[in-house]
């Protein structure tokens, strides 16, 4: 089955442990990204990836930290997490930039 | 960058009547235009898109319009049932340099039986 897997699907973490939420695809996609969602403000990307190790800054980048090393995988790094990172994040995968996007179920975290 | 802006927020339409949703996008080099539907615990699912070079594009009961001149695109879906109340999400992509798709502010859409 076609699909971008993330794990966890939810994390309560405390400030300043650094913690990695992992993104897997089975699709052979060349492009993926991170989005993070919160109420009122949509889906706002946080860093994107054209290809093994191209990564590039999204809209929100900062706290956050990415790499691409194998075309499947696409790991979001939270180096020093804090408070205002409490939100919902979906990893997402397509071909290219221009054709659909599939997501993944979403991470909730949570930083106290 | 684009600014997507996205109406109404939330909508609530009796079932089998039609609903509407709205965005506008800032700049007009933009060529690509994705509607996503997020139900409850699920991540986007994508429903419909467009290309700037089509005006209208059709799937069943739901259809995107586009009008290039007045940078607003919109989403129609009629005929509405239980099984279409989500949240859903337009998008538009700027085709040079930057390679990301920004997203509107969502619209709930509740569909009363």
């Amino acid at each position: 089955e076609a699909q971008v897997t993330q794990n966890p699907r939810y994390l309560i973490t405390v400030t300043g442990k650094k913690l990695t939420v992992t993104c897997s695809q089975n699709m052979n996609h060349e492009y993926m990204s991170w989005y993070r969602q919160d109420p009122g403000l949509g889906l706002r990307q946080i860093y994107y990836s054209m290809n093994v190790e191209v990564t590039d800054k999204g809209d929100v980048p900062e706290g956050y930290k990415v790499s691409r090393k194998e075309k499947r995988n696409f790991p979001l790094i939270l180096e020093s997490p804090s408070p205002n990172q409490t939100s919902l994040y979906f990893c997402a995968s397509s071909f290219t930039r221009n054709t659909e996007a599939f997501f993944g179920q979403g991470t909730r975290l949570t930083v106290v | 960058g684009e600014n997507v802006e996205q109406h109404p927020s939330t909508l609530s339409v009796q079932e089998g009547d039609s609903a509407v949703i709205k965005c506008t996008y800032s700049d007009s080099a933009s060529n690509y235009f994705p509607w996503y539907k997020q139900e409850l615990g699920k991540g986007p699912q994508l429903i419909i898109d467009i290309r700037s070079n089509v005006g209208e594009k059709k799937d069943q009961r739901i259809a995107v319009t586009l009008n290039k001149t007045a940078k607003h695109f919109s989403l129609h879906i009629t005929e509405t049932q239980p099984e279409d109340s989500a949240v859903y999400f337009c998008a538009a992509l700027e085709p040079f340099g930057n390679e990301k798709l920004t997203f509107g502010t969502g619209t709930r859409l509740t569909i009363i039986p």
